[in-house]
């Protein structure tokens, strides 16, 4: 079955510079590509995704890259502020919806003033 | 507005003890999905559904067990409890070409 990895599990960046969380994945059937934000006590709520017919995506600061050769993603996160502290999930599929996620272990991202 | 919900938000019990978490939709979905979320493991699926009478195991499946008996609702069974599943529990629903939606979570501690 699919396996996500990803890296760093902590990272800590100052406010104003960029961050940049990478994943890993197995299957190479696998098209989808979503991240999920999760702030302190609550659920996971998605931020932006990404399928396999495209190589990067942007949303305002947030942007996703894919390279499906390799078979990893990562998700930057450019002027970062303290809101953005929060941990972030990577996670894979063979498509969006009825397929289940498979998750990455998770990474706690800190914004320093 | 459409949400889910999870109760209780938060439960001690007794190793031994048979506990239940329930999971609310109100989006008319028809996949549901419960995860356990553990320090370095992420978030791992222990059972989902696909619709009602639908069940599958996940990932992290034994000593639970879940039921499909309309579509907004998909209880957590632990028929057990052990310090083992001592974690956080999320329920989560989607559409079958939608994004994947969770609740807020459901901490359990088992002594």
């Amino acid at each position: 079955g699919e396996n996500v990895e990803q890296h760093p599990s902590t990272l800590s960046v100052q406010e104003g510079d960029s961050a940049v969380i990478k994943c890993t994945y197995s299957d190479s059937a696998s098209n989808y590509f979503p991240w999920y934000k999760q702030e302190l006590g609550k659920g996971p709520q998605l931020i932006i995704d990404i399928r396999s017919n495209v190589g990067e995506k942007k949303d305002q600061r947030i942007a996703v890259t894919l390279n499906k050769t390799a078979k990893h993603f990562s998700l930057h996160i450019t002027e970062t502020q303290p809101e953005d502290s929060a941990v972030y999930f990577c996670a894979a599929s063979l498509t969006q919806g009825a397929q289940k996620l498979v998750f990455g272990q998770g990474t706690r991202l800190t914004i320093n003033p | 507005d459409a949400e889910i919900t999870q109760s209780p938000r938060h439960k001690i019990t007794e190793t031994g003890r048979q506990v239940t978490l329930a999971c609310h939709q109100t989006w008319n979905h028809n996949n549901m999905f419960w995860y356990r979320q553990d320090l370095g493991h992420g978030l791992r699926l222990i059972h989902y559904s696909y619709g009602v009478q639908d069940t599958n195991k996940g990932e992290v499946s034994d000593g639970y067990s879940v039921s499909r008996s309309n579509t907004e609702d998909l209880p957590l069974t632990l028929e057990s409890a052990a310090s083992s599943q001592t974690s956080v529990y999320f329920c989560a629903s989607n559409s079958n070409t939608g994004e994947l939606f969770f609740g807020e979570g459901s901490r359990l501690t088992v002594l």
